[in-house]
């Protein structure tokens, strides 16, 4: 699985945009990009995941960059709870597969 | 439709001892992977399990085995811990080995933490 780097900690003000960026620069044609998150004490949770189109679900959207080298993800009103890490995985599959390569995320704080 | 369910939820042994941690999937999968996730760090892949196999494995030593059952529940064992091992294990379900789908998404239980003294 490609690597990816993400910034280790960023803050958002509740009620605004929280866009979370990550580089992906030797991901392969036929590998994905997903985003867990974990809440503290929580296991990591699914959000959402892409190929070159941008994605939205009801959790985010997923923007990646037409090269394919990074993406960002929105969550386009954060909340107190959307507080967690926040990890960007380059993947064959979502892990039914094959295990998910997890690196140290992004701990993004919503402040009130 | 109960998610992922581990147990027990916390754990402390002494070094040199051994731990069984238990896993039951969410309902209709078959698939069963472990982690283990040191404080401040992401989840490092330990095993997958399907049809009561391992299939997939990370860098980690013999010590740590696993086994799934018919109705697909696993355990995770760890022999002669070390300090390093205290942890939190995760236990991640999933549908169908062998599917490289971008749909085939694991679903994480909230973990048991080990504690070795």
């Amino acid at each position: 699985d490609a690597k990816t780097t993400q910034p280790p900690s960023m803050d958002c003000a509740e009620g605004r945009a929280a866009n979370l960026p990550c580089n992906h620069s030797t991901i392969s044609g036929n590998e994905y990009v997903y985003w867990y998150r974990q809440i503290h004490s929580q296991g990591p949770q699914y959000i959402i995941h892409g190929l070159k189109n941008n994605e939205t679900n009801e959790m985010a959207s997923l923007i990646i960059t037409e090269d394919r080298k990074s993406s960002t993800l929105i969550l386009p009103h954060a909340t107190l709870r959307d507080t967690a890490v926040y990890y960007c995985i380059a993947s064959y599959s979502g892990g039914g597969a094959d295990g998910l390569t997890f690196g140290k995320g992004t701990h993004l704080i919503i402040q009130p | 439709d109960a998610g992922v369910t581990q147990s027990p939820t916390h754990l402390i042994k002494t070094r040199g001892q051994q731990v069984t941690l238990r896993c039951s999937p969410k309902s209709g999968h078959d698939t069963v992977s472990w982690y283990q996730q040191a404080l401040g760090q992401g989840p490092q892949f330990i095993f997958q399990y399907y049809e009561e196999e391992e299939r997939q494995r990370g860098n980690f030593p013999d010590r740590f085995s696993g086994h799934q059952f018919p109705n697909y529940s696993s355990e995770l064992n760890v022999n002669a811990l070390l300090l390093g091992d205290s942890a939190l294990y995760l236990c991640a379900s999933s549908q169908g080995l062998g599917l490289f789908l971008a749909k085939n998404i694991q679903y994480f239980g909230a973990g048991t933490r080990l504690s070795v003294l």
